[in-house]
């Protein structure tokens, strides 16, 4: 029969706004955390990384904030385009494990154009 | 620069058959990662190797699940036998730089 699956947390938001993608973890100990992007039917690819002793680090059109108070992580978008739609994953990264990474559940984010 | 290759892309097998994916990282990664993905577990942590040399293979499920790195450029995992159960998409991952790694395209299996 049909095995049940796990249904993602969807984010839909209108082109051109900004999202606010959500994460909690777990480990204190982790050293970086990443943030990866990954549309349908390709693997996972890099997006930002932000190391555990920052709270906020930005790249182009990204940000993440850090807030290890409450072991929480968010991926901001500005100006969301429909190239954006994709199911987005944090993930905690052991920089002294060889870099071994633990993924979270993942979220989607649906753009309306 | 060709990225991560993996094959086969997709593999339909029956119950009880050896299964082998391949992996080949990109040039001049040292480290090389393979993962598991379902829709139940989502993205799973296999096992990893740097120069070579298997580090950590506490994901691998059972000794169903083998992997090789017999050089710098190639690598496989293999399930002998394999079970329905382990129907779901396998990506090789590799990476110079401990805080940024770079998926191949997976491979699909279906076991039947």
């Amino acid at each position: 029969g049909e095995s049940v699956g796990l249904h993602l947390p969807t984010l839909s938001v209108q082109e051109g706004d900004n999202s606010i993608i959500n994460c909690a973890y777990s480990n204190s100990a982790s050293d970086y955390f990443i943030w990866y992007k990954q549309e349908s039917g390709k693997g996972p690819q890099f997006i930002i990384d932000i190391r555990s002793n920052m709270d906020k680090r930005q790249g182009q059109r990204v940000t993440v904030l850090l807030n290890k108070t409450v072991k929480h992580l968010s991926l901001q978008i500005a100006a969301t385009q429909p190239g954006d739609s994709a199911v987005y994953f944090c993930a905690e990264n052991y920089y002294n494990q060889g870099g071994k990474l633990i993924f979270g559940q993942g979220t989607e984010l649906s753009v309306k154009p | 620069d060709a990225g991560v290759i993996q094959s086969p892309r997709h593999e339909v097998t029956e119950m009880g058959q050896e299964v082998t994916l391949r992996c080949k990282p990109i040039s001049g990664h040292n480290s090389l990662f393979w993962y598991r993905q379902t829709m139940m577990r989502g993205l799973e942590l296999l096992i990893y190797f740097n120069n070579n040399v298997p580090i950590d293979d506490s994901g691998m499920p059972e000794d169903r699940f083998s992997a090789k790195m017999p050089n710098a450029s190639f690598s496989t995992l293999k399930i002998q036998p394999s079970e329905p159960r382990d129907s779901a998409v396998y990506f090789c991952a590799s990476s110079s730089t401990r805080n940024e790694q770079f998926f191949g395209p997976g491979t699909r299996l279906t076991v039947l």
